[in-house]
């Protein structure tokens, strides 16, 4: 079982409409978490991190964070064709102090 | 400039092969990470290290080592290159003093043939 896991995907959603990421991990060491975005062929880069209960928003984005349920998620509002890349879910372990990333979730924004 | 940097870009080999990628970075963090990215499978940590002395094996080690030549680069062997190791190569480096956000490099395309 790999200690991230994203929901598969692919997801595709009009424009202006919400998307919905999730994420599990196994590992309750875990102590914050990271989402980032890569468009094909390129490196991944940050779009936000979290570690307390609860939510966290930055503009269009808002991460949610269940750590009794083990538990991380991205919304994206007014999705727009710009969105349209893989989202990758991390989990940094305060063990190791390693990244675990999930398999990523490719979304799609529909014009 | 870009803060952390990757070459070659792309690479075609032959399988038996030595192949070295490098990565140099001018954010002067300590730690800093090689990972390969294979369709479907996400990114899988194949070294990393937090300071010049310190080499850790990730979870994909085998097959491959490391030299941290200073704080500011990293590189990656590959003693004898098998078809399985084409894939996405990126190196990335952290600051743990600022939430241990990795920054990854441009990533290096490797093809054995």
């Amino acid at each position: 079982q790999k200690e991230v896991e994203q929901n598969s995907g692919p997801l595709s959603v009009p424009e202006g409409a919400i998307a919905s990421l999730n994420c599990t991990y196994s590992d309750r060491g875990s102590q914050s978490f990271f989402w980032y975005r890569q468009y094909s062929g390129k490196s991944p880069e940050l779009i936000m991190f979290i570690y307390s209960n609860g939510d966290k928003e930055d503009g269009r984005f808002t991460a949610q964070l269940n750590k009794a349920s083990q538990y991380v998620s991205l919304l994206i509002r007014d999705s727009q064709p710009s969105d349209s890349a893989t989202y990758l879910c991390a989990a940094h372990s305060a063990n190791d102090y390693k990244l675990s990333f999930g398999a990523g979730t490719t979304v799609t924004v529909r014009a | 400039d870009a803060d952390v940097t990757q070459t070659p870009r792309n690479r075609i080999t032959k399988t038996g092969k030595r192949i070295m990628l490098e990565c140099s970075q001018t954010k002067g963090h300590d730690r800093m990470y090689w990972y390969r990215q294979d369709p479907g499978l996400g990114l899988r940590l194949i070294y990393y290290s937090f300071d010049v002395k310190d080499i850790n094996k990730g979870e994909i080690s085998d097959g491959y080592s490391v030299s941290r030549q200073a704080q500011a680069k990293f590189s990656l062997s590959l003693e004898s290159a098998i078809p399985n190791q084409t894939a996405l190569y990126f190196c990335a480096t952290s600051d743990p003093y600022r939430d241990d956000e990795q920054f990854f490099g441009p990533g290096t395309r490797l093809t054995v043939l």
